[in-house]
């Protein structure tokens, strides 16, 4: 399918495991970026990536790890998942290096951690 | 800083207008508005850059005061599907990369 897309959707685990959220897009978009939703704070930027193994932190980039091997790909791994995660997470990616062009954002993944 | 969006809910009546405000305390590059449905992914509406440029939605107009680090967006005539919460999203200038620091959201309901 053309556009973003992120998986899984809906992510259920308990305090203390890694989980690793997916996100894949098609237009060979250079940027892309993870952001998390929670009430009341709007979207937050955790991570953000200028290229294939340019990656750079964003706000709230604290307990989370990113990779970039590939231009399409952009996984978000929490190493030991705490209930403050617990958020909407989207991925989003641009095609331009400023802010001259819309970020496209994926479905989001709803994740949950007991 | 994120900036500060007001107000922060508004109810409208169908054909009536608004405005939703941002303001920043950085000097910015340019104002992304984007729209968020419930349950759904943000939208991208409009992009006002610092001198004057713009892209975007026909139907939504919006101001950029560089000096004043604000920026306005306007909705006139609403319709039901304007219906959402509304974000601003900056960008500062002298930023690394193409990152956006958004507001906190404008909810806005459109009734009958």
């Amino acid at each position: 399918d053309a556009g973003i897309t992120q998986s899984p959707r809906y992510k259920i685990t308990e305090t203390g495991r890694q989980v690793t959220l997916m996100c894949h897009q098609t237009w060979s978009h250079s940027y892309m970026f993870w952001y998390r939703q929670d009430l009341g704070h709007g979207l937050r930027l955790i991570y953000y990536s200028a290229a294939a193994d340019i990656t750079d932190k964003g706000e709230v980039p604290d307990g989370y790890v990113v990779s970039r091997s590939k231009t399409e790909n952009f996984p978000l791994t929490l190493e030991s998942a705490t209930r403050s995660q617990t958020s909407v997470y989207f991925c989003a990616s641009s095609e331009t290096d400023r802010g001259s062009d819309e970020q496209y954002f994926g479905p989001g993944t709803r994740l949950t951690v007991t | 800083q994120q900036p500060v969006q007001s107000p922060q809910a508004v109810i409208l009546r169908e054909g009536e207008d608004a405005v939703i405000n941002c303001s920043s305390s950085k000097a910015l590059y340019s104002v992304h508005w984007y729209r968020q449905k419930h349950g759904e992914a943000p939208v991208f509406l409009m992009i006002l850059l610092k001198g004057g440029e713009q892209k975007g939605h026909e139907k939504i107009s919006a101001s950029f005061n560089e000096k004043k680090q604000q920026s306005s967006l306007y909705l006139t005539a609403s319709q039901l599907s304007y219906s959402g919460t509304y974000f601003c999203g900056t960008e500062e200038v002298g930023s690394s990369g193409d990152k956006l620091t958004f507001g906190t959201g404008t909810r806005l309901a459109v009734r009958p």
